[in-house]
């Protein structure tokens, strides 16, 4: 597609109930992240995926937390057993593979999925 | 590891006027990549401007520029003839130039600088 694309772009659960969320990049894009945000808070990193490499998982603040990227290209990312401290924008953005000069490495970003947890 | 960071919380700017957002980092690499994004309400964040580290000319784009000082560590955003439609959360990002072997590949983001622009 054109740009990021993430689903849903609102979600409400109840705590405990696990979610997904989606996120489809830029075509062509090899590079995919998760960052969080919270309530008027600077940006998180979550993960990251790099074509066929292991993931940069250091930023999942628990084990709840996980995602997969299938096919190179649609990623999700679940949390498990939610709680209110989740409650947050997830962001997805994507770029082309570094080392590839200023454009490839301007990563782009989603709309988010504003997820909360009552 | 990379630190940004954006001392200004807030700013406020009469409509017309020029302002300018203030962004330091630290880091002991010599290639990177500077880039600020502008977050409006409706939550995408949206690229304003990027620069290169290797690159001593300072980043334009239309009303929006940059004063990129690397001894400095100092990456300033200046928006001239300030519109409406400026407001908006910005943030400062930086992103290591070196390979996907050396696992530098997220953006780190400073906090953010809210900006309201006074009509």
């Amino acid at each position: 597609g054109a740009g990021v694309s993430q689903s849903p772009s609102n979600k409400v659960t109840e705590k405990g109930k696990d979610v997904e969320l989606r996120c489809d990049p830029i075509s062509g894009h090899t590079a995919l992240y998760w960052y969080r945000q919270s309530l008027g808070q600077g940006l998180e990193f979550l993960i990251y995926f790099q074509g066929n490499s292991a993931p940069d998982k250091s930023g999942l603040p628990s084990d709840r937390f996980s995602a997969e990227r299938t096919g190179g290209s649609v990623s999700t990312l679940t949390i498990q057993r939610t709680q209110q401290e989740d409650s947050a924008v997830y962001l997805c953005a994507s770029s082309l593979r570094p080392p590839s000069g200023l454009a490839g490495n301007t990563i782009y970003f989603g709309e988010g999925s504003w997820l909360t947890v009552v | 590891a990379q630190t940004v960071t954006q001392s200004q919380p807030e700013m406020s700017v009469q409509e017309a006027e020029t302002v300018t957002l203030s962004c330091t980092y630290d880091t002991s690499e010599s290639d990177y990549y500077l880039f600020w994004y502008k977050q409006p309400p409706s939550r995408q964040m949206i690229l304003v401007i990027r620069q290169e580290a290797y690159k001593q000319q300072n980043a334009t784009e239309n009303r929006f520029s940059v004063n990129f000082q690397k001894a400095a560590k100092s990456f300033s955003l200046k928006i001239s003839d300030s519109q409406l439609g400026d407001a908006a959360m910005y943030f400062c990002a930086y992103r290591s130039a070196r390979g996907s072997n050396f696992g530098n590949e997220k953006l780190t983001f400073g906090t953010g600088t809210r900006l309201t622009i006074i009509p």
